[in-house]
């Protein structure tokens, strides 16, 4: 299988409420990434995995927490929804330690009413 | 002041037209990453590149590492060209994470 999977395409979830988003990483790939890009932004680090544990951190509240599986597909799970965190979310992998670049998935939009 | 700066933010073209969008950086980095964004929120992995100058079709990208800055070029602009184009670095300090500029709105038009 190739390229980066990510589900659901869209969500709509009210404040207070949890979700998880789900990302299937490319074959080959240990590494994965998750960003926040609000609308008209660029993306912003959330978190990062590798072989199933997460080895970098961004400015999110501990709310935002992530699992990497053995099969390294990943999920984000954010609790606690707040209005704020409607956004478009975006999975990223790529096999460390080599040098090649990332492949981004298509991204889940979150809405949060 | 972000640590990635794009210019400009938005940019209209005619078709057949050259077009340069520029980026800055202020951290040191492993490498800059080119990235392309449609509408739908896919991004697609238009370049990475440490030194020196890529070439991808229509695409190029350079960089020079000393000034800290890196342009995109897109020759004979096409409508479906259309999209935002996103700068991002790989910083030394943690060669997996990216930090992104906030992109640049390219509409060209027939």
């Amino acid at each position: 299988e190739t390229g980066v999977t990510q589900s659901p395409t869209h969500l709509i979830k009210t404040r207070g409420q949890q979700v998880t988003l789900r990302c299937s990483s490319q074959s080959g790939h240990n590494t994965v990434s998750w960003y926040q890009q609000a609308l008209g932004q660029g993306p912003q680090f959330i978190f990062q995995y590798y072989r199933e544990e997460e080895n970098g951190r961004g400015n999110f509240p501990p709310r935002f927490s992530g699992l990497q599986f053995p099969n390294y597909s990943s999920e984000l799970n954010v609790n606690a929804l707040e209005l704020d965190d409607s956004a478009l979310y975006l999975c990223a992998s790529k096999s460390s330690p080599t040098n090649y670049g990332y492949t981004f998935g298509s991204g889940t939009r979150l809405t949060v009413v | 002041k972000n640590e990635v700066e794009q210019s400009p933010q938005n940019l209209t073209a005619q078709e057949g037209e050259f077009i340069t969008i520029n980026c800055s950086y202020s951290v040191g980095i492993s490498a800059l990453h080119w990235l392309q964004q449609h509408p739908g929120g896919g991004i697609v992995s238009l370049f990475m590149l440490s030194s020196g100058k890529k070439k991808h079709g229509r695409l190029i990208a350079t960089i020079n590492i000393q000034e800290k800055h890196s342009s995109l070029h897109i020759t004979a602009s096409h409508p479906r060209d259309s999209a935002v184009y996103i700068c991002a670095v790989s910083s030394h300090n943690n060669t997996d994470k990216l930090i992104f500029g906030t992109g640049t709105r390219l509409q060209v038009f027939p």
